[in-house]
């Protein structure tokens, strides 16, 4: 079955900057989106269609794609920024609609 | 304001059944495909089951088919999840989630608090 690949974990001092970052074979061609989710809470949406941004998400938060992979940005990190973050894509073949990598546990030094 | 919200988790024993409800509401139900996603513990994202806006596809995956019915009630913005034969590893917290689709790629937004169900004797 189709995956998409992340690192378990990044971490960042408060002020820099995160880049976690996403790939898989079909991202050339299929668009990537992002959640955060912190314990205890449900995902939220943070980019969607590699790069675009819902309003309510704070511009410190970017995305980008680049032959197989995508990458999630965070500028200048905050604490509050600590989180698990996934990446999801369409899945393969039509059996799978939709597949998630196996998240980034994003820790704020 | 847009918003889900799971109901129906609990303890069951493993053959046991279950049923988990999500409520929408801010948004028009019967216009959206509603998925639900689950995460066991120490575990990522897994999708489990989505249904069409008019109920008439469903779409499980493998580990789950034969033994889970997705459903929903457009009349009352609810969406189900019928588990049945219920085994240690369906022991996972379970969102509903609301699929936004453009051109045929999807994304969740929102997602309900989730329910968690423990599958264990």
């Amino acid at each position: 079955s189709y995956e998409l690949t992340q690192p378990p974990s990044v971490s960042v001092s408060p002020g820099q900057t995160a880049r976690i970052t996403c790939s898989g074979d079909a991202l050339p061609k299929e668009y990537a989106h992002w959640y955060q989710e912190k314990p205890g809470q449900a995902p939220v949406l943070m980019i969607y269609k590699d790069s675009e941004r819902p309003s309510r998400i704070p511009e410190r938060f970017s995305g980008s794609s680049s032959g197989t992979a995508v990458t999630l940005t965070i500028s200048g990190v905050q604490a509050e920024d600590e989180a698990v973050y996934y990446c999801q894509s369409a899945g393969s073949n039509g059996t799978y609609p939709v597949v998630f990598g196996g998240g980034t546990k994003l820790t704020v030094l | 304001e847009v918003q889900l919200v799971e109901s129906g988790g609990g303890l069951v024993q493993p053959g046991g059944s279950l049923r988990l409800s999500c409520l929408a509401s801010g948004f028009t139900f019967n216009n959206s495909w509603m998925y639900w996603v689950r995460q066991a513990p120490g575990r990522g994202l897994e999708w489990v089951a989505n249904i069409k806006q008019d109920g008439s596809e469903t779409y499980y995956v493998d580990s789950v088919k034969g033994r889970f019915t997705v459903s929903r009630d457009n009349a009352n913005n609810l969406l189900y999840l019928q588990m049945n034969s219920l085994r240690a590893e369906d022991t996972a917290v379970y969102y509903c989630a609301k699929a936004v689709i453009d051109y045929g790629d999807s994304w969740f937004d929102p997602w309900g608090q989730g329910t968690l169900v423990t599958v264990s004797s």
